[in-house]
């Protein structure tokens, strides 16, 4: 059965850190992994999406790693803001094709 | 492009009413839809899977007859409250995938169910 980590729970940073958050997965069957933020009381923005066959995506100051053979992914933030405050989401597509979700990492980022 | 509208934002209802929430996929055709919920503070679990022409598939521990789930058309999923509780109170999230090789799902701005 996948099961998928996040590693911390929550993260408080200065602003202009870089950071990173970890996410971990015990079956590497998956067809991709997602990254998704999101914000109190709402729904959910889509942040990155790794293919199986990719190592890495990028977007603006966020870019996503993955190592299928190890279960693991990163997100890496670079020159955090205070706007990036949201919890932080990470889903695995399983080889039913449903996600299958961390519990998430809380971020913080103090002005 | 792909975006999912849910409705209503939000509801509050009376203990013991049905409660119908609308998934729609606005510019694509999703014969796949997802219902999630989401205890405050807690990630997404799974309900069901939704299949356009066929039922639902409810994940284990999920009352299929509590939540009626009904994909009569390729753009439109809903989810039906039935008897609702306090404890039923949550934030209801759908998405509709794209049957395409990269299998993302896209997903609503979620419900906020409230039942007094």
């Amino acid at each position: 059965k996948q099961e998928v980590t996040q590693i911390p729970a929550a993260l408080s940073v200065p602003e202009g850190e870089n950071l990173v958050l970890n996410c971990s997965f015990t079956d590497s069957a998956i067809y991709n992994l997602q990254w998704f933020r999101q914000d109190p009381g709402k729904g959910l923005t889509s942040l990155l999406l790794i293919q199986s066959s990719q190592r890495e995506q990028t977007s603006g100051r966020l870019n996503a790693s993955l190592d299928k053979s190890s279960g693991r992914s990163t997100l890496y933030i670079a020159a955090s803001q205070p706007g990036d405050s949201a919890t932080y989401l990470c889903a695995v597509t399983n080889s039913n094709y449903q996600l299958i979700w961390g519990a998430g990492t809380k971020l913080i980022i103090k002005p | 492009g792909a975006v999912v509208s849910q409705h209503p934002s939000r509801v509050i209802c009376k203990s013991g009413t049905s409660v119908k929430i609308e998934c729609r996929s606005l510019d694509f055709q999703a014969t796949t839809m997802f219902w999630y919920r989401q205890f405050p503070k807690q990630s997404l679990m799974l309900m069901a899977t939704s299949n356009e022409g066929s039922k639902a598939t409810y994940e284990q521990g999920v009352e299929k007859d509590k939540f009626l789930i009904n994909h009569a058309s390729l753009t439109l999923s809903t989810l039906t409250v039935t008897s609702a509780h306090p404890e039923d109170s949550s934030f209801y999230i759908c998405s509709a995938r794209v049957q395409r090789g990269d299998y993302e799902q896209y997903f609503g701005p979620g419900t906020r169910l409230t039942v007094t």
